[in-house]
């Protein structure tokens, strides 16, 4: 029930398409829902987050979609570009304040 | 540089050695994290601080590893007697205190090697 699980594993999209990265929880203590960017030999860093009372949040070409019914949520990145090939991970808090990782996708941007 | 610190960024020994790991949260934040992160997986939480207090540790800390903030700023993250399935990228993250956001700060973490 702690899981969070994501998919794709691995990614590849053309230039200027639609990066969709999917994840998927069970506990419904959840309440806040980040994304992380990885770039090789770097900590992660803070790409999007949303909370459950919201379905949808967008910053830039990043959109996060929450579907609390599902438990599901989803990170879209428009008009991909090669600067954003890196690996995504998404996250869920738990009630203790703690972050369940998803095992990550690997995101290539072929230009 | 106002941002998570972590030294060395990497650290390769010999099993059986110990190895101490340090970390610089941003200032003024009250939480620090320890991670381990393995190659291809997302990172596993290890323990974290409020300020000085060590609240939560995971199952995943053997009684080789301990870990200090000792005066609520910076950490040290000690392994005992390491083994070759302790090499990994060791993460630390900061976030401030407050129950909206919990944005993790992560530094560039210290990749360690054991031969």
């Amino acid at each position: 029930q702690q899981q969070v699980k994501q998919s794709p594993q691995s990614l590849i999209v053309q230039k200027g398409g639609i990066s969709i990265i999917n994840c998927a929880y069970e506990n419904t203590a959840f309440d806040y829902f980040p994304w992380y960017q990885q770039f090789p030999g770097k900590g992660p860093a803070l790409l999007i987050a949303i909370r459950p009372d919201v379905s949808e949040k967008k910053e830039g070409r990043f959109t996060i979609s929450f579907n609390k019914s599902a438990k599901q949520f989803s990170l879209h990145i428009m008009d991909s570009q090669p600067g954003d090939s890196a690996t995504y991970f998404c996250a869920a808090r738990d009630s203790n304040y703690q972050l369940i990782w998803g095992a990550g996708t690997k995101l290539i941007i072929k230009p | 540089d106002t941002g998570v610190s972590q030294d060395p960024r990497h650290k390769i020994t010999k099993r059986g050695q110990n190895v101490t790991f340090r970390c610089d949260p941003i200032s003024e934040h009250n939480r620090l994290y320890w991670y381990r992160q393995t190659l291809g997986q997302g990172p596993e939480f290890l323990t974290y601080f409020q300020n000085e207090a060590q609240l939560e540790k995971s199952r995943l800390l053997s009684d080789r590893f301990s870990a200090e903030r000792p005066k609520g700023s910076f950490s040290t993250l000690e392994i005992q007697r390491t083994e070759q399935g302790d090499s990994a990228m060791y993460l630390c993250a900061s976030s401030p205190l407050g129950v909206f956001g919990n944005e993790q700060f992560f530094g560039p973490g210290t990749r360690l090697t054991v031969l």
